[in-house]
């Protein structure tokens, strides 16, 4: 099955400066990769999606790139903010609801 | 629109109990699926439904039956609790393969 990998595991940065994680897929299949952001406590809620057709989708202050041939996708957060303080967990899947999840990120923004 | 709703919140089991836990959606979604999360595992699929009467198994299916009766409900049953099944677990549904999902607030279950 899908193997999702994250790194790296803990990000901190300074308020205002850019975020940026990055996942590895290992089923060149995959073509379905969202983006989930879980608060402590809460459930996981969708924040961003890309499919395999795009390579850069952008959100705001969110932005997703997609390098189908390195088989790795990325999550670009711009000008962070106390409120991006949170996990951050990627995904793939071959578009048939068989999602597989990374470990997730902790991503801290320092005040 | 209540979105997904999972009961109970909470639930402490001891080794050897069953139990079931309740997702209800109100989004006509035909998909619906079920994880389990642990620390630094992340999410991990223990069942999923296409739709009503369709069910198939996820990564981590041992120890968990489930059934999809109705479009709204998809229960996870614990025929026989073990210490290994304490976790938290997420309900989540989505309209169509290939779109987010959304996810329940969650159910934590400690089994002693």
């Amino acid at each position: 099955g899908e193997n999702v990998e994250q790194h790296p595991s803990t990000l901190s940065v300074q308020e205002g400066d850019s975020a940026v994680i990055k996942c590895t897929y290992s089923d060149s299949a995959s073509n379905y990769f969202p983006w989930y952001k879980q608060e402590l406590g809460k459930r996981p809620q969708l924040i961003i999606d890309i499919r395999s057709n795009v390579g850069e989708k952008k959100d705001q202050r969110i932005a997703v790139t997609l390098n189908k041939t390195a088989k790795h996708f990325s999550l670009h957060i711009t000008e962070t903010q106390p409120e991006d303080s949170a996990v951050y967990f990627c995904a793939a899947s071959q578009g048939n609801n068989r999602l597989a999840f990374g470990k997730g990120n902790q991503v801290v923004v320092i005040p | 629109n209540a979105g997904v709703t999972q009961t109970p919140k909470f639930q402490v089991l001891k080794t050897g109990q069953s139990m079931t836990l309740q997702c209800a959606q109100d989004m006509n979604h035909e998909y619906m699926s079920w994880y389990r999360q642990d620390p630094g595992m992340g999410l991990r699929l223990i069942h999923y439904s296409v739709g009503a009467g369709i069910t198939d198994q996820g990564e981590v299916p041992n120890g968990y039956n489930v059934s999809r009766s109705t479009t709204e409900d998809f229960p996870l049953r614990l025929l026989s609790a073990a210490p290994s099944q304490t976790s938290v677990y997420f309900c989540a549904s989505t309209a169509q393969v290939g779109r987010g999902l959304t996810f329940g607030a969650g159910s934590r279950l400690t089994v002693l």
